[in-house]
């Protein structure tokens, strides 16, 4: 069964750096998009960038570009997400997610991992 | 940016009843729409896609319907697990995707 497990979430200052990590099982990862996708605490969902299979296609939401970086190894079955300059309104659970339909949808998520950044 | 509207926030409905919720968009993003479910404490759960498709291992007591800028999802008679928050979300302006902010469905 498809499976997501993220790791990596905790507590940092601003303008410090973190990397999520979302270990892939259950199907052939290289052969699939994947996103991340955040949700700050008692609010909505938010969309936060994608990667094509093979990791040459990147894009990102305009809050988190220029500062966070989505990257995959396919060796590995690992997407990761590397923030950097993080700020209090970045404070959220994050998701990892896998595409549906070239980047349309997520199909499958992680359970979450929570990133608190506070001074 | 594609808006999307949930309404209503709350619905408040007893089991056994019919549940409908609406989402709208700022424009048309003609069938690329999907619903999510999440429960308190989990994950988001992926329940129909391209407006009308019901994902892998989704019962058929949910249904989507609409296109353009007008979208429904119907959960035909509530059960106690179907109490939770519903998101629809749209595929159209890629990459961005775009979440409306939620309808909670609570027990009457």
């Amino acid at each position: 069964q498809v499976q997501l497990v993220q790791s990596g979430g905790g507590v940092v200052q601003p303008g410090m750096s973190l990397r999520l990590s979302c270990a892939a099982s259950g199907f052939s990862f290289n052969t699939y998009g994947m996103h991340w996708a955040r949700q700050a605490p008692g609010k909505g969902l938010e969309w936060v960038a994608v990667i094509g299979h093979d990791g040459s296609y990147r894009k990102y939401a305009g809050s988190v570009e220029g500062r966070f970086t989505i990257s995959r190894d396919n060796s590995k079955n690992t997407l990761y997400m590397q923030m950097d300059s993080l700020r209090v309104d970045d404070t959220a659970v994050y998701y990892c997610g896998r595409d549906l339909d070239l980047g349309r949808y997520l199909d499958y998520w992680g359970q979450g991992a929570l990133v608190t950044v506070s001074s | 940016e594609v808006i999307l509207t949930q309404s209503p926030v709350t619905l408040s409905l007893s089991p056994g009843e019919r549940a409908t919720l609406s989402c709208r968009a700022s424009q048309s993003v003609g069938s690329d729409l999907a619903w999510y479910q999440q429960r308190v404490g989990q994950a988001p759960r992926l329940l129909i896609y391209g407006a009308s498709n019901r994902a892998t291992g989704i019962p058929a007591k949910f249904s989507g319907s609409g296109s353009g800028t007008d979208f429904t999802l119907t959960i035909s008679s509530l059960e106690a697990e179907d109490f939770a928050v519903y998101y629809c979300q749209q595929g159209s302006n890629l990459p961005l995707l775009t979440f409306g902010g939620g309808t909670k469905v609570e027990i009457k």
